[in-house]
This record gives structure tokens, C-alpha cells and sequence, in this order.
């Protein structure tokens, strides 16, 4: 079974700082994906970004990076330059078939 | 740029009554899912569909649950009768199909489901 751990279940960031939420996660599959999913106050899942758990390097979305360790098995989602705009429920999720089992999750707030 | 689509947005219901509620996702994609989140908590997947048939279910997509995909672009899920803790967002998604856990499942806007 899968597990994801996210700890921290609020934040505050200053606008045009930098951000790090944090995701562990326990698995027994050797091949699993992990994802960050943006929940604003308007209900929907978007998505964000991808790490492969074979991939040798940290993905990166324009100004979203994921700082993955896989030894340590954390998944941690880094916000480069707040805006107010990222402002919402940020969720991590695993696949290691067809399935998501997410985190549960942890509020941003960016202050202006 | 294609999205996943679900009606309707909200949906209020009487307990014991049958709701159906309608997803169309992304039109290349070969697999298709269903997830509830209760009100202030986690996301909990519900069911994978794959080739018209289930793929994988959870603990919580007992009898009273079902998933249909009647014509090339509709996938539903139908609640028989529905209690009080089925009030929930349930949201659709929608994944290209690549079975290695690279494939990212994209959500549709979610419908609102209040159980009276």
C-alpha cells in the first residue's frame, strides 16, 4: 500500500519569496510517480508537476521545481517567486498503477 | 487546450434517491477515474476504468456504485441511493494510459454533491 505524508497543514510565504512544501511517501513499488496538484479556493485539481521515480533529475515547471530524494523518500514542492495568485490547497499524489493516493495537503498563503 | 468536463456543477439530493453524475474526459485518453473529497479532506480515489471494464476500486466504491461509459465520450458514475456521507465533491480525471506510473491523471472541475 501507499502512503503520503504531508505535515505541514498551513504555510505563509511573502510575495516574491520562495516557498518549500514538504511530501514523504512510502511505497513498496520500484517504478511509482509522484505529483503536485494546485487546489484553489474554486474547488478544481490542477495539475502541476511530474517526478518519475527513475528520473535522474528534479523536474521543473517554470517557476514550480520538485526536490526529489529518493532515499530519503520526499518529494518536496519548491515556489520560486510567490505570487498571490498561488494562494490555494496544494496536494501530493502517487501513482504506482492506476491509481492516486494523495497527501493531505497543505494550505499556501501568500501574503502581498 | 483539451480539459476534462463534468456536469452538472452541483447537484442536491434526497437520501435513498439515484444520481447519476457525467464526466467527459480528455478524448485521446484511455483511462478514466472517479475521486471524492468530503468536504475539508484528502482526496480518496474511487475507481479506474480502462477498455469498458473496472480497472482498479477502492474500499469505498461498494454496491451502491457503479461507472458506466455508454457512448464514446461520456464516462458516469451512478449512486443507487445515496446516504448522508456521500455528500462529497466528486471529481472525473482522465489519464493517456501509460501504465508505468508516469501517467498524469487530469481532473475535471468536479461536481458538488449534497445529500439531504
Amino acid at each position: 500500500a501507499q502512503k503520503i505524508t504531508q505535515t505541514q497543514p498551513g504555510m505563509f510565504v511573502q510575495e516574491k519569496e520562495a516557498v518549500t512544501l514538504d511530501c514523504t511517501y512510502d511505497t513498496s513499488d520500484p517504478s511509482y510517480g509522484l505529483f503536485w496538484y494546485k487546489q484553489p479556493s474554486s474547488g478544481e485539481m490542477i495539475f502541476l508537476i511530474y517526478q518519475g521515480s527513475y528520473d535522474q533529475q528534479n523536474a521543473t515547471e517554470g517557476r514550480y521545481s520538485l526536490n526529489f530524494q529518493k532515499a530519503r523518500k520526499s518529494a518536496n514542492l519548491v515556489i520560486s517567486a510567490s505570487q498571490l495568485g498561488d494562494s490555494a490547497m496544494y496536494f501530493c499524489a502517487m501513482d504506482a498503477g492506476n491509481m492516486l493516493t494523495f497527501g493531505g495537503g497543505t494550505r499556501l498563503m501568500v501574503k502581498p | 487546450e483539451p480539459e476534462v468536463t463534468q456536469t452538472p456543477s452541483h447537484q442536491v439530493t434526497q437520501m435513498g434517491q439515484e444520481v447519476i453524475l457525467r464526466c467527459v474526459p480528455i478524448s485521446n485518453h484511455l483511462y478514466f477515474y472517479w475521486y471524492r473529497q468530503i468536504l475539508g479532506q484528502k482526496v480518496e480515489f474511487l475507481v479506474s476504468f480502462y477498455n469498458n471494464e473496472i480497472s482498479e476500486k477502492s474500499e469505498i466504491f461498494d454496491d451502491q456504485f457503479s461507472v458506466e461509459r455508454p457512448d464514446g465520450s461520456n464516462f458516469t458514475l451512478k449512486i443507487r441511493s445515496t446516504k448522508l456521507e456521500d455528500s462529497a465533491m466528486y471529481f472525473c480525471a482522465s489519464s493517456p494510459g501509460t501504465r508505468d506510473g508516469t501517467d498524469t491523471q487530469y481532473f475535471g472541475p468536479g461536481t458538488r454533491l449534497t445529500v439531504l
